[in-house]
């Protein structure tokens, strides 16, 4: 199984460009997330899925949006990026019910705003 | 609120030492899970063990070990004759489990480097 999977691995952008994090998970988990780690700190939750069709805000959700039109696919969406929003980016997948409850996450994607 | 605490930053340790990393967590919740993840310096995050509020058996695999006291509510993680592969950023962390809100709360990490 290949998990959860990100792309791209590495990005740089200029301020004000948009771009789109993919996230895909093959494991048919129901809940996804987005977090964000900047350097040296822990995980900052930018948005979640509980499933399809349905996202909510995590505690730092402004200038990203996302959408989740497929259980595989929650993808994550910079407009107008800024400095601040250089970050590494991480998804993450859970079950739904029943456990397990942990998250899987995937490799990253490490983001540059100039 | 429910919160975690991993009140030690930064650990450095020589090689084969016992090194233990605390988490302390707060939650009104009496059913509740906590995990440990590891971060190497390859940044990847790695699911290390989970365990829920209704079993406080403590957890022993090869040289790791974890010790879980509702009591104190504390959650630590012993590394047994550590290794240089130890080293990296571990996570504690809370699962909020309020309904369809289902979301992790962590610790801000503790970064251990072991050294030869």
């Amino acid at each position: 199984n290949a998990g959860v999977t990100q792309t791209p691995k590495f990005r740089i952008l200029k301020i004000g460009q948009s771009m789109t994090l993919q996230c895909t998970q093959d494991m048919n988990h129901n809940y996804m997330y987005w977090y964000r780690q900047d350097p040296g700190m822990g995980l900052k939750l930018i948005y979640y899925s509980v499933g399809a069709g349905i996202t909510d805000k995590g505690e730092v959700p402004n200038g990203y949006n996302v959408s989740r039109s497929t259980t595989e696919d929650f993808p994550l969406r910079l407009e107008l990026a800024a400095p601040s929003q250089t970050s590494v980016y991480f998804c993450a997948s859970s079950s739904l019910s029943g456990g397990p409850y942990e998250q899987y996450f995937g490799p990253g994607t490490r983001l540059t705003v100039t | 609120a429910q919160k975690v605490t991993q009140a030690q930053t930064e650990i450095s340790v020589v090689e084969k030492e016992d090194v233990t990393l605390d988490c302390v967590y707060e939650t009104r919740d009496t059913t509740y899970y906590l995990f440990w993840y590891k971060q190497p310096p390859s940044g990847e995050l790695v699911f290390l063990i989970r365990r829920n509020s209704f079993d406080e058996q403590n957890e022993i695999s090869g040289r790791y070990s974890w010790n879980f006291q509702k009591s104190t509510s504390s959650f630590n993680f012993t590394i047994t004759a550590s290794q240089v592969v130890d080293s990296a950023v571990y996570f504690c962390a809370l699962l909020q489990n309020a309904g369809n809100n289902r979301k992790l709360i962590w610790g801000l990490g503790t970064s251990l480097a072991v050294n030869p």
